[in-house]
């Protein structure tokens, strides 16, 4: 079972303030993601990385920016939140199973609320 | 343009009854297709998935279909537990590219005591 961490659960902060999500996995993942999520909607995907030292955007266009210096690690920042900003924001990392298919892993959200 | 598509947003089933959540897709390179179950502020957890060689998938109460040719699958849950109330969320990939899921929109289920 994979095992996938986010931090914070619950985030209150003001417009402006620079902000960081943490993600962490310990399963050795090379595939990571974040995807945004309003209630009631789809999960859509805003960034990925392939491994080490790869990001690229996903398909929602997203004013936020990602980094991935560590495998197990893929941090997620907005420079200056704004209330536009208010989502739920979920980590995943993911492994193959079988010779086809990507079995994705999600972390529990950051619920994110700009005032 | 949505390529997964959950047309009911809910569904109430009696508890020991069939629950059946339906799922459409549009891409025919989807190949690889997986049930998602999601508590409020939660992640969601895999529960079920098929490839597109199958027509049929089994785990326990759950079975997933796949009509290929109708772009259809669906998911049973037989028999209903109140516990199985959650949002359960469709989705699709590719094999190959950078093996990217697509979600639908979800289907609250709501198990009735």
């Amino acid at each position: 079972e994979a095992d996938i961490y986010q931090t914070p659960r619950y985030l209150v902060i003001g417009t402006g303030k620079k902000i960081t999500l943490e993600c962490s996995q310990t399963m050795g993942h090379d595939k990571m993601y974040w995807y945004q999520q309003d209630p009631g909607m789809e999960l859509h995907l805003i960034h990925y990385s392939y491994g080490v030292n790869s990001t690229e955007k996903g398909d929602l266009s997203s004013e936020s920016t990602v980094s991935r210096i560590r495998t197990e690690h893929f941090p997620l920042t907005l420079e200056s939140a704004r209330p536009s900003h208010t989502s739920q924001y979920l980590c995943a990392s993911s492994e193959l199973k079988g010779s086809v298919g990507y079995e994705q892993y999600f972390g529990p959200g950051t619920r994110l609320t700009v005032t | 343009d949505q390529q997964v598509k959950q047309n009911s947003p809910s569904l109430s089933v009696q508890e020991g009854r069939i629950s059946i959540l339906n799922c459409d897709y549009t891409n025919s390179m989807f190949d690889y297709f997986l049930w998602y179950k999601k508590y409020p502020a939660e992640g969601p957890t895999f529960l079920i998935s098929i490839s597109s060689i199958k027509d049929k998938n089994e785990d326990g109460r759950f079975t997933v279909f796949l009509n290929k040719s109708a772009k259809h699958l669906s998911l049973h849950i037989v028999p209903s537990q109140p516990g199985d109330s959650a949002v359960y969320f469709c989705a699709a990939s590719e094999t190959g590219g950078y093996q990217k899921v697509t979600f639908g929109t979800g289907t609250k289920l709501q198990v009735i005591p």
